[in-house]
């Protein structure tokens, strides 16, 4: 089974704090994505990575900033955290090919003070 | 670009009753479609795709849809509901065949499915 883990489920941030998500992978899969998720919005694409060390920014990518050094391993960086960043983080990744699945975690809910 | 609409935020149905959720999605091609569920305080759960072929595709759990290219629709259905699907559902639209999109899927705002026993 694909397991894709991401390192917190409740987080509690102040406004200005530098923010790491940590996102890992244990199915060798090339392909990884960040997305938010409000209510109301579905899911959006923040930023992905097709490869180490390779990233593209998604549908809203301010605010935020992303690394990949390993390809088990994405981070989502909010470089200074603002209250409209309060939200529930999600992490997915996939073997490249249009008809591959994402699989996805079990979220971070985010909430800046 | 490519957009998806599940026109319902939430429905509520009773256990044993069938149900369908819908989806329209927009895109020049013939399109990839999921449908994802998601349980309270979990990520999300793959529940069936379509690629191509047979325009009726069954998931897990029971479900199925159906491509319906002149409608633009990729609605979800399940003959009875069982209290255990109560979730958020929701559908992705990603690019079809000879698209070069890394697999970026967009969703839809998602429906609210309450089950009352």
């Amino acid at each position: 089974d694909v397991k894709v883990t991401q390192s917190s489920r409740y987080l509690v941030k102040r406004t200005g704090e530098k923010v790491f998500l940590e996102c890992v992978q244990d199915m060798d899969h090339e392909n990884m994505f960040w997305y938010r998720q409000d209510p109301g919005l579905g899911l959006r694409l923040i930023y992905f990575s097709y490869d180490v060390k390779m990233k593209e920014k998604g549908d809203i990518p301010e605010g935020y900033s992303v690394s990949r050094e390993k390809k088990e391993r994405f981070s989502l960086i909010l470089e200074s955290a603002s209250t409209n960043q309060t939200s529930m983080y999600l992490c997915a990744s996939r073997m490249p090919g249009p008809q591959e699945t994402q699989y996805f975690g079990p979220g971070t809910r985010l909430l800046v003070l | 670009a490519q957009s998806v609409t599940q026109p319902d935020i939430h429905i509520t149905v009773s256990e044993g009753a069938s149900l369908e959720l819908r989806c329209n999605y927009s895109y020049g091609a013939t399109p990839y479609l999921f449908w994802y569920v998601q349980s309270p305080g979990q990520g999300l759960q793959l529940l069936l795709k379509y690629f191509s072929g047979d325009t009726l595709v069954q998931g897990i759990k029971g479900f199925e849809a159906e491509f319906k290219r002149s409608q633009s629709s990729f609605n979800l259905r399940k003959p009875s509901v069982h209290w255990s699907d109560a979730a958020e559902y929701f559908c992705a639209v990603g690019a079809g065949a000879g698209g070069t999109s890394y697999g970026k899927l967009t969703f839809g705002q998602g429906t609210i499915l309450t089950v009352h026993p």
